[in-house]
């Protein structure tokens, strides 16, 4: 079945850039939308943005200025990329598949294990 | 502050009925499907409930998803220890053309 892996630096200095890549197994990147949903200590989840595997982007408006996702199909992989972080930006972050073509109709129904990330110098 | 307002906590005996709510807008849950996810100690969120009352396969029919205007209601029957977990609900919001989620409640079997 379907797997998603997330992998990257799990300590972050303040103003740099947080690098995450995210590798699906067992299953096609192609003809789905993927996603970074992130959960501060303690906290709800909040969602980052997806992209399509041909390359669109949807952000969420708060992050929108700071946020860069992109796909790499011949590796099967997508990544997250958050500029200028801050120690509000510590939290676990997921990758998730959205299950259908239309975002707006599809749930969230393959999880990665998630990753820890801290913002600390 | 999540823009989908959920009690922090709940709880229950075994044995007994739980509901947690789901409080949105006419621009998130007022307009779209709601869904729920289970979220075990130290592990990724399950997908529990889609589009408002469905069910993936696996997930027992204890657990019902209901809606009704601009909330939300996720019903657990027949509690077990194992139902310990945080339940998180989620939406999509026109406004922000983008999921919007709950601040997730803490389900405590007593």
């Amino acid at each position: 079945q379907v797997q998603l892996q997330e992998s990257g630096p799990g300590l972050v200095k303040p103003s740099e850039t947080l690098s995450l890549t995210c590798t699906v197994s067992g299953g096609s990147i192609s003809s789905f939308f993927w996603s970074w949903i992130r959960q501060p200590p303690g906290k709800g989840l909040e969602f980052i943005g997806y992209i399509y595997y041909s390359g669109s982007t949807t952000y969420n408006p708060s992050l929108k200025s700071r946020v860069t996702i992109s796909v790499d199909t011949s590796k099967s992989q997508f990544s997250l990329r958050l500029s200028s972080v801050t120690a509000a930006d510590t939290a676990v972050y997921y990758c998730a598949r959205v299950e259908l073509g239309i975002p707006r109709t599809s749930a969230f129904d393959i999880w990665g294990q998630g990753t820890v990330v801290t913002i600390s110098s | 502050q999540s823009v989908l307002t959920q009690p922090p906590s709940a709880s229950g005996t075994p044995g007994q009925r739980v509901t947690i709510s789901c409080s949105g807008s006419s621009s998130n849950i007022g307009s779209n499907y709601v869904y729920w996810y289970q979220q075990l100690p130290g592990t990724a969120p399950k997908l529990l409930i889609y589009r408002n009352y469905q069910r993936p396969s696996g997930v027992p029919d204890r657990f019902s998803g209901s809606k009704s205007g601009t909330s939300a209601s996720l019903a657990i029957s027949g509690l077990r220890s194992e139902d310990e977990a945080d339940y998180h609900c989620a939406t999509w919001d026109d406004s922000l053309s983008g999921w919007v989620f709950g601040g997730g409640t803490k389900l405590t079997v007593l």
